[in-house]
């Protein structure tokens, strides 16, 4: 099955760019999302990419990722202290499979300083 | 609806108790999908429903929970006999057919 993994914690300078890792196991064609929590809020939907593409881009956010690693990055352009959060990488049930749900990493919880 | 709506949005019972959650859809939303988030155990998928399909029901962690989903719509998860290790946020999401999910604000149950 799926084992999504993250790094805990990420501290990055206001304006300076966030890069949020995770690597995942399974190599089957599906999606990878991006999800943003705030403090008792539930989970935002911030990106997503299809398994067979290298990058994505979407106003400040790049999604990048290395099919060969199984690595998949988020980088958060100009970071701003609204941009504290936890952000979760998650990845979708095999295109091929019945099932949907989607495996989450454990979620790294990004500070912006001023 | 504008997005995925869940009520109560916290919820604190006694140790035995039965609690009902209730998540209701985006609109036009054929797929819903209930998780949990603990401490423990972070964000770990529950229960699966697609139209008028048998529910994908892999990940409920024991007979005391259960979910239905009414006329395609509104769901309710109960959980019977409540633990303390139930305590956790239940989060609800939909999506239309099996394409990208989005979440609602959740329910904090708080098990005493």
């Amino acid at each position: 099955g799926e084992d999504v993994e993250q790094s805990l914690f990420l501290s990055v300078r206001e304006g300076d760019s966030s890069v949020i890792n995770c690597t995942y196991t399974d190599s089957s064609s599906t999606y990878l999302y991006w999800y943003k929590q705030e403090p008792g809020a539930g989970l935002q939907l911030l990106t997503y990419i299809f398994s067979n593409m290298d990058m994505k881009q979407d106003q400040r956010l790049t999604v990048l990722l290395n099919k060969k690693d199984k690595h998949l990055s988020l980088r958060i352009a100009d970071t701003q202290t609204g941009d504290s959060a936890i952000y979760f990488c998650a990845e979708r049930d095999p295109l091929w499979s019945s099932a949907r749900q989607l495996t989450f990493g454990s979620g790294t919880q990004l500070t912006v300083l001023p | 609806g504008a997005g995925v709506s869940q009520s109560p949005s916290n919820k604190v019972t006694e140790k035995g108790k039965d609690v009902e959650l209730r998540c209701d859809p985006i609109s036009g939303h054929t797929a819903l999908y209930w998780y949990r988030q603990s401490l423990g155990q972070g964000l770990e998928f529950l229960i699966y429903f697609q139209g008028n399909s048998a529910p994908d029901k892999s990940g409920l962690p024991s007979d005391r929970f259960s979910a239905e989903r009414t006329g395609g719509s509104v769901s309710t998860l109960t959980i019977q006999r409540t633990q303390q290790e139930d305590s956790a946020v239940y989060l609800c999401a939909s999506s239309f057919k099996g394409e990208t999910q989005y979440f609602g604000p959740g329910t904090r149950l708080l098990v005493l």
